[in-house]
């Protein structure tokens, strides 16, 4: 059963960049792979951002932007605003079932 | 506007039943694949099933495998989820999600349904 990982929680000052990761068990994250990012606020549904890796959906803003990186999937935030704190997820099919990452928790501090 | 409304949570016993609906509105339902995925409180995402456009293809997360069932009714725009032999691990907020068309994944999530299992 594959396990994805990511961060557990990072922080990031308002204005700065910062990279979250997307690891899969089963090895190297690559072109090819199905790989959606999601954001998701307290008390509220997740929120599609990024899909096939680094597509972005017509609602992301300019900011945020998908990639890989050294084996992972990465998702980047440049310019971060105080309404980026939320958790981030990623979303990896691998070959029989999608499996979600356990969540980053990004603080703007 | 596509519109998701999970309905059916409620509380149950350990080893009961429970039959989740999500009604769809605002696209054409029979032309996406659709998915649930469930928060336990407090915790992360956990993807749990997924359904083809004609219902004949059906993909389930491990630890839920023989357990629920997913289906749909393309004339009623509206997809299931029916739980049987429940645990008190599956206590969690159900999200009804819609597949993406143009890549694999999922877009639009509904606001979710509570599924709390206790005696």
């Amino acid at each position: 059963q594959t396990v994805v990982t990511q961060e557990p929680s990072l922080t990031v000052s308002p204005g700065g960049t910062v990279t979250l990761t997307c690891a899969s068990s089963t090895g190297a994250v690559t072109h090819g792979f199905d790989l959606n990012w999601f954001q998701q606020k307290p008390g509220q549904a997740p929120r599609a951002l990024i899909f096939n890796t680094s597509n972005k959906h017509s609602w992301t803003p300019a900011r945020f932007s998908g990639s890989l990186l050294g084996g992972k999937a990465a998702l980047t935030l440049s310019g971060v605003q105080p309404e980026d704190e939320a958790e981030y997820y990623c979303l990896l099919y691998d070959g029989g079932a999608w499996v979600f990452g356990g969540g980053t928790k990004l603080a703007v501090l | 506007e596509v519109q998701l409304v999970e309905s059916g949570g409620g509380l149950v016993q350990p080893g009961g039943s429970l039959r989740l609906s999500c009604a769809a509105s605002g696209f054409t339902f029979s032309t996406y694949w659709m998915h649930w995925v469930r928060q336990a409180p407090g915790k992360g995402l956990m993807w749990v099933s997924d359904i083809n456009t004609d219902g004949g293809f059906t993909r389930y997360a491990y630890s839920v495998k023989g357990r629920f069932t997913i289906s749909r009714d393309n004339a009623k725009n509206t997809l299931y989820l029916q739980m049987d032999s429940l645990r008190a691990e599956d206590t969690a907020v159900y999200y009804c999600a819609r597949g993406l068309q143009v890549a694999p994944g999922i877009d639009d999530w509904g606001q979710g349904t509570l599924v709390t299992v206790s005696s």
